[in-house]
């Protein structure tokens, strides 16, 4: 069965700093793997995914993620967070766009 | 872009009322998606529907059943709503896995209050 997990239930980051988010997932074959960013009072909006060739991927709104086989993971990545990056982040495992299961997530807070 | 919507974000409902849950999309997606959010549980999959009249169950499908008479809409009914039914309620929408990496398109969301 497939499964994800996000650690990390709250980080709170200071404007202008980097930002990690991680993501562990199992899965029986290649995964496909993404990462979706909800605003307060919103639905998920994507902000990168993954299935095959170069391991790290770029997104929406500066955000890269790597993928590594060997530790099973899907790291989320921002070198700079803005003060409109608070939110809460979702990674999720699947085949496609079939029966994606979804992490806990992370919420994040931006301090100014 | 891709438009996924909700009949509702807010709703109130009464302990055994019967309630209706609309979702329609706009990018002709065979598959459609019913989630509820809940904090520290993340999104957890109620239904989902990869055709016309077809459906199947997600992992939590306890009280909940779908309906699915047209490709762009999908409903997600509580027969009989319950206080541990209180919830945001998600619908997704994607085109089917055929070899490309599909995401889900997400609507705003229900939040549901049963009383």
């Amino acid at each position: 069965a497939q499964s994800v997990t996000q650690p990390d239930i709250h980080i709170t980051v200071s404007e202008g700093a980097s930002l990690e988010l991680r993501c562990n997932y199992s899965y029986g074959a290649t995964p496909y793997l993404f990462w979706y960013v909800q605003s307060p009072g919103q639905g998920l909006q994507l902000l990168l995914k993954y299935f095959s060739g170069d391991t790290l991927v770029q997104g929406i709104k500066g955000f890269e993620a790597e993928f590594k086989r060997s530790q099973s993971s899907f790291n989320l990545r921002k070198p700079s967070v803005h003060w409109s990056d608070a939110a809460e982040y979702f990674c999720a495992v699947g085949p496609g766009g079939n029966k994606l299961t979804f992490g806990t997530g992370t919420q994040l807070k931006v301090e100014l | 872009d891709v438009k996924v919507t909700q009949s509702s974000r807010y709703l109130v409902k009464r302990t055994g009322e019967k309630v209706f849950l609309e979702c329609v999309q706009d990018m002709d997606h065979e598959n459609m998606f019913w989630y509820r959010q809940d904090p520290g549980l993340g999104l957890r999959l109620i239904y989902f529907s990869y055709d016309v009249k077809m459906k199947e169950k997600g992992d939590i499908p306890e009280g909940y059943s779908v309906s699915r008479e047209k490709k762009e809409r999908f409903s997600l009914i509580l027969e009989s709503a319950s206080t541990n039914q209180t919830s945001m309620y998600l619908c997704a929408s994607s085109f089917p896995d055929r070899g490309r990496m599909n995401e889900q398109f997400f609507g705003p969301g229900t939040r549901l209050t049963v009383l």
